[in-house]
This record gives structure tokens, sequence and C-alpha cells, in this order.
């Protein structure tokens, strides 16, 4: 079965600093790779998305960005956090074609 | 309809009855539909979902109906338990698309 690991799950960094956050799936193969941000009682916004090694599609304008180096890894990355970077991040996984995303568990940044 | 920036709407219903959480939508164009559901600190997790050429689907305790005329969606949770409080997303893509759109969330709360 397929699954998706998310790491770290919280993770407290300070203004100013780089960020890496890591996301894998297993038991699956060329999927499309989403990563959301989520604000605190808030809906998903839509960050980037991947749909093959070394594709990214960067939805908003924003201080992230997001790499995708192996089929099934996909990164998070900033060079300097801002406090407006706090919030839960997610990874998704899907196949397309109309079938659904499915998510890890998160990772819950705060800026200080 | 876009969720980014909208508080989320509240659901309480009493342990045991049925809850009806409803999404209105936008695009004309939507072919496809999902039900996510999202625990505390979690990632929301897949339930149940529709295709355009359908009006009703049913899982296990769990109804999704659909009426394209008036862009609506509707989750059906039956006989509801403590552990179905959660925040319930819709969301829905157009045919081939790889993206998401999520709808605002409703936090539903089953009171015992």
């Amino acid at each position: 079965s397929q699954t998706i690991h998310q790491w770290p799950a919280t993770l407290v960094q300070p203004v100013g600093s780089p960020l890496s956050l890591e996301c894998t799936v297993e038991g699956t193969s060329n999927p499309n790779l989403y990563w959301y941000r989520q604000a605190a009682g808030r809906g998903l916004q839509l960050l980037f998305y991947s749909v093959g090694i070394g594709q990214i599609s960067s939805e908003v304008p924003q201080n992230l960005s997001a790499s995708r180096p192996q089929d099934r890894q996909f990164i998070l990355s900033s060079k300097k956090l801002l406090l407006s970077d706090s919030g839960f991040y997610l990874c998704a996984w899907g196949q397309g074609g109309n079938q659904p995303q499915h998510f890890g568990d998160g990772t819950r940044l705060s800026i200080l | 309809g876009e969720s980014v920036g909208l508080h989320l709407p509240t659901l309480s219903v009493q342990e045991g009855d049925n809850s009806i959480i409803n999404c209105a939508y936008s695009n004309s164009a939507s072919d496809y539909f999902i039900w996510y559901k999202q625990e505390s600190g979690k990632g929301p997790q897949f339930i149940i979902d529709i295709r355009s050429n359908m009006d009703k689907r049913q899982g296990q305790r769990v109804t999704v109906l659909l009426n394209k005329t008036v862009k609506h969606l509707s989750l059906q949770i039956a006989a509801t338990q403590p552990g179905d409080s959660a925040v319930y997303f819709c969301a829905e893509t157009p045919f081939g698309n790889e993206k998401l759109t999520f709808g605002t969330g409703t936090r539903l709360t089953i009171i015992p």
C-alpha cells in the first residue's frame, strides 16, 4: 500500500534562518506531488506541485521554493524565513486523472 | 470555491443523529469532487469522491450528493459518532486537471 511521510512534525525556527521540509512517498511510482500551506482555522492553499522529477509549478509568489530530486521525494525550502511563513505545511501525492490526493500528517512551522 | 482567508463555519450534531455538510462550487467545468476529513493536528483524510456523471454515491455511513444544476455538493454522515468530530473539506477539479480547489471547510462537532 502507498504511504507518505513528512518530517519533522513540528519545527520552530528564527526569522531569517533557512528551511528544508522533506516529503517522501512509498508504494507508488511517478506520482504527482503537492505542497500546501494551511493557516490556523483556514483552508488549504496550494503552494507547489510537480508532475515529474525536476518539474515544479509554483502557484503563488512567495519566499519558498520546491524541488523534486527523485521520483518520490519532494522538498520545500527557504533561504531566509519570514514571520509570515508560519503555518501548517502539508505534502500530498496523487495520480492525477481525477483521482484523490492523499496527504501526509503535516509539519507545524513556527517562526520566532 | 476558494478557501483561503475565510473562517470555518461550524455544525453541531447530537451523537446518533445524521449530519449534512454542504459545499457550493462555482466552476461549471468541475468534473470530479472529493470530501476530506481533517482531525486536529493531522492531514486531510480522503472520505469519498464522485464524478460529474453521477448524482449520488454511498460509502460506509457516508453519502455524497451532487447537484450540478445549482453547483452544490453535500456530505451526509449517518448515525454520527464522537470520532466524526473534525473539519470537513470539499474539493473539486475540472476533468484532467492536476490540481484540486478546496472549499472553506466546516467544523463538525458531535455532542455526546
